[in-house]
């Protein structure tokens, strides 16, 4: 059972372009929203992250919409780079005292020079 | 660097075998989370650990089992190995408890079963 669904699956932007990852989550007992970075090799780090009083969070380039009513939230990248070629996902974690992460599928990035 | 270390790197064995993976957390964190990357799968939570006693179960085989030790650090068992638990293995530390809790992943074990 999928509780965080994440597109597009594979994501080509130009270099100074927009990249713009979706996800949509299916249970309400979730606190707290990370979006993750992954390059081959790597373990994921952590990038930015919301709580669900927030509906923006932005860190330089990095910015987290938040859609509560929607039960969505997305990331942008703005002025996209070489450099942030990579596997993005998206995750959730749960309420309670185990804390776990639930990740969407992931969206791997390619910026083109 | 996340200050999570897993060891080994990488590990080749063949079906059948039993391998242990192990995580030392980063200073201070008394979670420790583990988690099963595949292809197929994407990012899988198997089972978390606080403190030394087991907090949360999810995807894990029952061939697979897990432990926290007095110092915190943490190992995957896994038994009687097949071809599909090829797989990056993670593990991530936190300290649990509070909102602002942050996940710190290591860098993987990637484990092929030939």
């Amino acid at each position: 059972q999928q509780q965080v669904k994440q597109s597009p699956q594979s994501l080509i932007v130009q270099k100074g372009g927009i990249s713009i990852i979706n996800c949509a989550y299916e249970n309400t007992a979730f606190d707290y929203f990370p979006w993750y970075q992954q390059f081959p090799g790597k373990g994921p780090a952590l990038l930015i992250a919301i709580r669900p009083d927030v509906s923006e969070k932005k860190e330089g380039r990095f910015t987290i919409s938040f859609n509560k009513s929607a039960k969505q939230f997305s990331l942008h990248i703005m002025d996209s780079q070489p450099g942030d070629s990579a596997t993005y996902f998206c995750a959730a974690r749960h309420i309670g005292s185990a804390r776990q992460l639930t990740f969407g599928s992931g969206t791997q990035l390619t910026v083109l020079p | 660097d996340s200050g999570v270390t897993q060891t080994p790197k990488h590990l080749i064995t063949a079906t059948g075998q039993r391998v242990t993976l192990r995580c030392s957390p980063r200073s201070g964190d008394l979670s420790v989370y583990w988690y099963q990357q595949s292809l197929d799968q994407g990012l899988q939570f198997l089972i978390q650990y606080y403190n030394g006693e087991e907090r949360a179960k999810g995807n894990i085989l029952e061939r697979f089992s897990a432990q926290q030790f007095p110092d915190l650090h943490s190992e995957l068992n896994l038994s009687s190995l097949e071809l599909g638990d090829s797989a990056l293995y993670f593990c991530a530390s936190s300290v649990a408890g509070t909102l602002n809790t942050e996940a710190f992943f290591g860098q993987g074990t990637r484990l092929t079963v030939v």
